[in-house]
Protein backbone atom coordinates (compact mmCIF):
# COMPACT_ATOMS: atom_id res chain seq x y z
CA UNK A 1 0.00 0.00 0.00
CA UNK A 2 1.44 3.25 -1.36
CA UNK A 3 2.33 5.86 1.57
CA UNK A 4 0.73 8.34 -1.02
CA UNK A 5 -2.81 7.73 -1.43
CA UNK A 6 -4.59 8.19 -4.87
CA UNK A 7 -8.25 7.73 -5.76
CA UNK A 8 -7.96 3.87 -7.92
CA UNK A 9 -10.00 5.59 -10.67
CA UNK A 10 -12.01 9.38 -11.79
CA UNK A 11 -14.08 9.24 -14.95
CA UNK A 12 -15.52 12.64 -16.17
CA UNK A 13 -17.29 13.29 -20.03
CA UNK A 14 -14.75 15.12 -22.46
CA UNK A 15 -14.86 18.78 -22.42
CA UNK A 16 -15.12 18.58 -18.98
CA UNK A 17 -12.67 19.19 -15.59
CA UNK A 18 -11.24 16.67 -13.28
CA UNK A 19 -8.71 16.60 -10.37
CA UNK A 20 -6.99 14.05 -8.65
CA UNK A 21 -5.87 14.50 -5.21
CA UNK A 22 -2.86 12.73 -3.80
CA UNK A 23 -2.54 12.92 0.61
CA UNK A 24 0.50 12.03 2.27
CA UNK A 25 1.94 12.85 5.44
CA UNK A 26 4.31 16.25 7.04
CA UNK A 27 7.44 13.72 5.96
CA UNK A 28 6.37 13.77 2.40
CA UNK A 29 4.18 16.13 0.26
CA UNK A 30 4.07 18.38 3.62
CA UNK A 31 7.72 18.99 3.67
CA UNK A 32 9.04 18.23 -0.09
CA UNK A 33 8.10 19.36 -3.52
CA UNK A 34 5.31 16.79 -5.41
CA UNK A 35 5.50 15.95 -9.07
CA UNK A 36 2.86 14.54 -11.29
CA UNK A 37 3.46 11.45 -14.19
CA UNK A 38 0.77 10.40 -16.98
CA UNK A 39 1.47 6.93 -18.17
CA UNK A 40 -0.59 6.40 -21.08
CA UNK A 41 -1.19 2.80 -21.94
CA UNK A 42 1.75 0.44 -22.81
CA UNK A 43 4.17 3.55 -22.34
CA UNK A 44 6.50 4.75 -20.19
CA UNK A 45 5.72 7.29 -17.39
CA UNK A 46 5.67 10.95 -18.79
CA UNK A 47 7.00 13.94 -16.74
CA UNK A 48 3.80 16.19 -16.33
CA UNK A 49 4.14 18.79 -13.53
CA UNK A 50 7.58 19.58 -11.98
CA UNK A 51 7.84 21.61 -8.72
CA UNK A 52 4.59 21.30 -7.08
CA UNK A 53 2.75 23.40 -9.96
CA UNK A 54 5.01 23.97 -12.92
CA UNK A 55 4.19 22.50 -16.50
CA UNK A 56 7.12 21.14 -18.48
CA UNK A 57 7.61 22.53 -21.28
CA UNK A 58 5.57 20.38 -24.69
CA UNK A 59 2.99 19.56 -22.08
CA UNK A 60 -0.53 21.25 -22.47
CA UNK A 61 -1.22 23.99 -20.80
CA UNK A 62 -4.86 22.19 -19.78
CA UNK A 63 -2.86 20.27 -16.94
CA UNK A 64 -2.46 22.06 -13.78
CA UNK A 65 -1.49 21.40 -10.15
CA UNK A 66 -1.84 22.52 -6.75
CA UNK A 67 -0.73 21.44 -2.93
CA UNK A 68 -1.78 22.31 0.11
CA UNK A 69 -0.34 21.38 3.58
CA UNK A 70 0.40 17.44 2.68
CA UNK A 71 -2.02 17.16 -0.07
CA UNK A 72 -1.85 17.97 -3.35
CA UNK A 73 -3.94 17.60 -6.49
CA UNK A 74 -3.88 17.95 -10.46
CA UNK A 75 -6.29 19.26 -12.65
CA UNK A 76 -7.20 18.42 -16.34
CA UNK A 77 -9.54 20.72 -18.38
CA UNK A 78 -11.04 20.54 -21.49
CA UNK A 79 -10.66 16.44 -20.87
CA UNK A 80 -10.05 14.82 -24.51
CA UNK A 81 -9.93 11.33 -24.70
CA UNK A 82 -6.55 10.67 -25.41
CA UNK A 83 -6.13 11.48 -21.48
CA UNK A 84 -6.97 8.82 -20.87
CA UNK A 85 -4.58 7.25 -18.88
CA UNK A 86 -3.04 6.42 -15.18
CA UNK A 87 -1.72 9.66 -13.28
CA UNK A 88 1.08 9.22 -10.72
CA UNK A 89 1.78 11.44 -7.84
CA UNK A 90 5.93 11.15 -6.46
CA UNK A 91 7.55 12.82 -3.63
CA UNK A 92 10.56 12.67 -1.59
CA UNK A 93 9.91 11.30 2.14
CA UNK A 94 12.34 12.28 5.01
CA UNK A 95 11.48 9.63 7.11
CA UNK A 96 12.08 6.56 4.43
CA UNK A 97 15.17 8.51 2.89
CA UNK A 98 13.31 7.62 -0.25
CA UNK A 99 11.24 8.46 -3.63
CA UNK A 100 7.48 7.69 -2.90
CA UNK A 101 4.72 7.23 -5.62
CA UNK A 102 1.01 7.36 -5.06
CA UNK A 103 -0.89 4.19 -5.99
CA UNK A 104 -1.89 5.71 -9.72
CA UNK A 105 -5.26 7.36 -10.74
CA UNK A 106 -7.04 6.01 -13.94
CA UNK A 107 -8.83 8.33 -15.78
CA UNK A 108 -11.89 7.81 -18.32
CA UNK A 109 -13.02 10.10 -20.47
CA UNK A 110 -16.66 8.85 -20.74
CA UNK B 1 18.55 15.12 -27.39
CA UNK B 2 18.58 13.05 -24.10
CA UNK B 3 18.04 9.41 -24.16
CA UNK B 4 18.06 6.27 -21.88
CA UNK B 5 18.56 2.66 -23.00
CA UNK B 6 17.71 -0.23 -20.73
CA UNK B 7 19.38 -3.49 -21.40
CA UNK B 8 19.94 -6.56 -19.27
CA UNK B 9 16.58 -7.70 -18.54
CA UNK B 10 15.63 -11.14 -19.41
CA UNK B 11 14.35 -14.56 -17.86
CA UNK B 12 15.79 -15.92 -14.60
CA UNK B 13 14.51 -18.19 -11.71
CA UNK B 14 14.06 -17.33 -8.35
CA UNK B 15 17.11 -16.79 -6.04
CA UNK B 16 19.23 -15.57 -9.07
CA UNK B 17 21.00 -12.29 -9.93
CA UNK B 18 20.83 -9.99 -12.76
CA UNK B 19 22.78 -6.78 -13.85
CA UNK B 20 20.91 -4.12 -15.23
CA UNK B 21 22.31 -1.43 -17.34
CA UNK B 22 21.03 1.78 -18.22
CA UNK B 23 22.84 3.66 -21.65
CA UNK B 24 22.32 7.25 -21.17
CA UNK B 25 23.52 9.94 -24.31
CA UNK B 26 22.83 13.70 -24.15
CA UNK B 27 23.42 14.00 -20.84
CA UNK B 28 26.33 12.74 -18.19
CA UNK B 29 25.60 10.69 -15.72
CA UNK B 30 28.46 12.00 -13.65
CA UNK B 31 26.82 15.54 -13.67
CA UNK B 32 22.92 14.47 -12.74
CA UNK B 33 20.96 12.00 -10.53
CA UNK B 34 19.45 8.96 -12.46
CA UNK B 35 17.56 6.42 -11.29
CA UNK B 36 15.48 3.25 -11.18
CA UNK B 37 11.62 2.62 -11.17
CA UNK B 38 9.66 -0.47 -11.83
CA UNK B 39 6.13 -1.45 -12.13
CA UNK B 40 4.87 -4.62 -11.85
CA UNK B 41 2.49 -6.27 -14.49
CA UNK B 42 -0.81 -4.78 -13.71
CA UNK B 43 0.64 -2.42 -10.96
CA UNK B 44 1.56 0.81 -10.23
CA UNK B 45 4.96 2.74 -9.81
CA UNK B 46 7.64 1.83 -7.30
CA UNK B 47 10.98 3.32 -7.27
CA UNK B 48 14.18 1.35 -6.76
CA UNK B 49 17.38 3.11 -6.09
CA UNK B 50 18.84 6.50 -7.31
CA UNK B 51 22.49 7.53 -7.82
CA UNK B 52 23.47 10.98 -7.04
CA UNK B 53 26.00 12.61 -9.15
CA UNK B 54 27.73 13.34 -5.73
CA UNK B 55 27.74 9.28 -5.73
CA UNK B 56 25.23 9.37 -2.86
CA UNK B 57 22.72 6.62 -2.90
CA UNK B 58 18.79 5.99 -2.47
CA UNK B 59 16.84 2.96 -2.38
CA UNK B 60 13.33 1.55 -1.78
CA UNK B 61 12.36 -0.19 0.84
CA UNK B 62 10.95 -3.55 -0.74
CA UNK B 63 14.20 -4.20 -2.30
CA UNK B 64 16.67 -2.54 -0.05
CA UNK B 65 19.70 -4.67 1.15
CA UNK B 66 19.23 -6.90 -2.28
CA UNK B 67 20.29 -4.34 -4.84
CA UNK B 68 23.40 -2.45 -5.70
CA UNK B 69 23.67 0.93 -7.62
CA UNK B 70 26.35 2.17 -9.69
CA UNK B 71 28.05 3.57 -12.48
CA UNK B 72 31.09 3.93 -15.01
CA UNK B 73 31.30 7.83 -16.03
CA UNK B 74 33.63 6.46 -19.64
CA UNK B 75 30.90 4.78 -20.63
CA UNK B 76 27.98 7.62 -19.52
CA UNK B 77 25.89 4.13 -18.06
CA UNK B 78 24.65 3.40 -14.79
CA UNK B 79 24.09 -0.12 -13.70
CA UNK B 80 21.71 -1.82 -11.39
CA UNK B 81 22.92 -5.23 -9.42
CA UNK B 82 20.10 -7.71 -7.77
CA UNK B 83 20.82 -10.59 -6.15
CA UNK B 84 18.47 -13.10 -4.63
CA UNK B 85 15.50 -12.19 -6.57
CA UNK B 86 12.07 -13.57 -6.51
CA UNK B 87 8.49 -14.01 -7.99
CA UNK B 88 7.37 -10.40 -6.63
CA UNK B 89 10.08 -8.93 -8.52
CA UNK B 90 9.00 -9.69 -12.08
CA UNK B 91 8.85 -6.46 -13.70
CA UNK B 92 9.37 -3.50 -15.98
CA UNK B 93 12.47 -1.69 -14.77
CA UNK B 94 12.72 1.45 -16.48
CA UNK B 95 15.77 4.28 -15.69
CA UNK B 96 15.35 7.77 -15.67
CA UNK B 97 16.99 10.87 -15.36
CA UNK B 98 16.04 12.80 -12.28
CA UNK B 99 16.30 16.43 -11.19
CA UNK B 100 17.49 17.67 -14.50
CA UNK B 101 15.02 20.64 -14.51
CA UNK B 102 15.91 22.10 -10.95
CA UNK B 103 17.85 19.87 -9.06
CA UNK B 104 14.63 18.01 -7.29
CA UNK B 105 14.09 14.84 -5.70
CA UNK B 106 11.83 12.63 -7.70
CA UNK B 107 11.15 14.88 -11.03
CA UNK B 108 11.86 12.24 -13.44
CA UNK B 109 12.46 14.48 -16.48
CA UNK B 110 13.47 11.68 -19.09
CA UNK B 111 12.75 7.78 -18.77
CA UNK B 112 14.44 4.72 -20.69
CA UNK B 113 11.56 2.56 -22.86
CA UNK B 114 11.72 -0.11 -19.96
CA UNK B 115 13.34 -3.79 -19.82
CA UNK B 116 11.46 -6.52 -18.64
CA UNK B 117 12.48 -8.87 -15.55
CA UNK B 118 10.85 -12.45 -15.27
CA UNK B 119 11.79 -14.49 -12.13
CA UNK B 120 9.85 -17.53 -12.41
Amino acid sequence: QSVLTQPPSVSAAPRQRVTISCSGTNSNIGDNLVNWYQQLPGEAPKLLIYYDDQVPSGVSDRFSASKSGTSASLAISGLQSDDEATYYCASWDDSLNAILFGGGTKLTVL
Amino acid sequence: EVQLVETGGGLIQSGGSLRLSCAASGFLVSNTYVSWVRQAPGKGLEFVSSLHSGGATSYGGSLKGRITISRDNSKNTVYLQMTNLGVDDTAVYYCAREGGLTGSFGEFDFWGQGTVVTVS
